[in-house]
């Protein structure tokens, strides 16, 4: 089962507000409200900062938000902060109860 | 301190064996549904294996079943992951995670790392 599809990179500027799209099908994203969205510093562990689609996990600043429309999630950040900066992934639970990732975004903060 | 710490990794042969643990603490273990989520050196995330609670259901990525197995034993807040069979495209951090439902996982160690090489 190929990844879910993400922006390779996106930018912004301190302050700003970006949206990084994780785009799937019927199958997953598109069939279960089970799309979570992880933040990922170099050389360290993912942090999940989003889960069913749309809720945050206790400690999770509230500049992050989750939406889906159909078949693609989205994962809204903003007031842009240098600390943002770094590796976004997707997942969705599947009809074939697996989970699938997206590729990954990298967030610049310019 | 909620934690999970991974051991296990290492260099191993094309077609050779490594059992990874996972040690949790800090939290109820028997709550949380456990994964193995592995990273390839300079790649994205790829999810691996998932077992609930009580051990009863398992699950698998397409690439890994058949070749790996995830257990864990409650008793001693364990999480295993006994690879097989390995490959060279099977080199990787790989990492356990716990979530408590919807296949979110919110508790990760910091990764063990697997090398399979001649």
């Amino acid at each position: 089962q190929s990844a879910l599809t993400q922006p390779a990179s996106v930018s912004g500027s301190p302050g700003q507000s970006i949206t990084i799209s994780c785009a799937g099908t019927s199958s997953d994203v598109g069939g279960y409200k089970y799309v979570s969205w992880y933040q990922q510093h170099p050389g360290k562990a993912p942090k999940l900062m989003i889960f069913d689609v749309t809720t945050r996990p206790s400690g999770v600043s509230n500049r992050f938000s989750g939406s889906q429309s159909g078949n693609t999630a989205s994962l809204t950040i903003s007031g842009l902060q240098a600390e943002d900066e770094g590796d976004y992934y997707c997942s969705s639970y599947t009809s074939s109860r697996t989970l699938l990732f997206g590729g990954g975004t990298k967030l610049s903060v310019l | 301190e909620v934690q999970l710490v991974e051991s296990g990794g290492g260099l191993v042969q094309p077609g050779g064996s490594l059992r990874l643990s996972c040690a949790a603490s800090g939290f109820i273990f028997t709550n949380y549904w456990m994964t193995w989520v592995r990273q390839a050196p300079g790649k994205g995330l790829e999810w691996v294996a998932a077992i609930r609670q009580d051990g009863n259901e398992r699950y698998y990525v397409d690439s890994v079943r058949g070749r790996f197995t995830i257990s864990r034993d409650n008793a001693k807040n364990s999480l295993y992951l006994q690879t097989n069979s390995l490959r060279a495209e099977d080199t990787a951090v790989y990492y356990c995670a716990g979530g408590t439902g919807s296949w979110a996982f919110d508790i990760w160690g910091q990764g063990t790392m697997v090398t399979v090489s001649s």
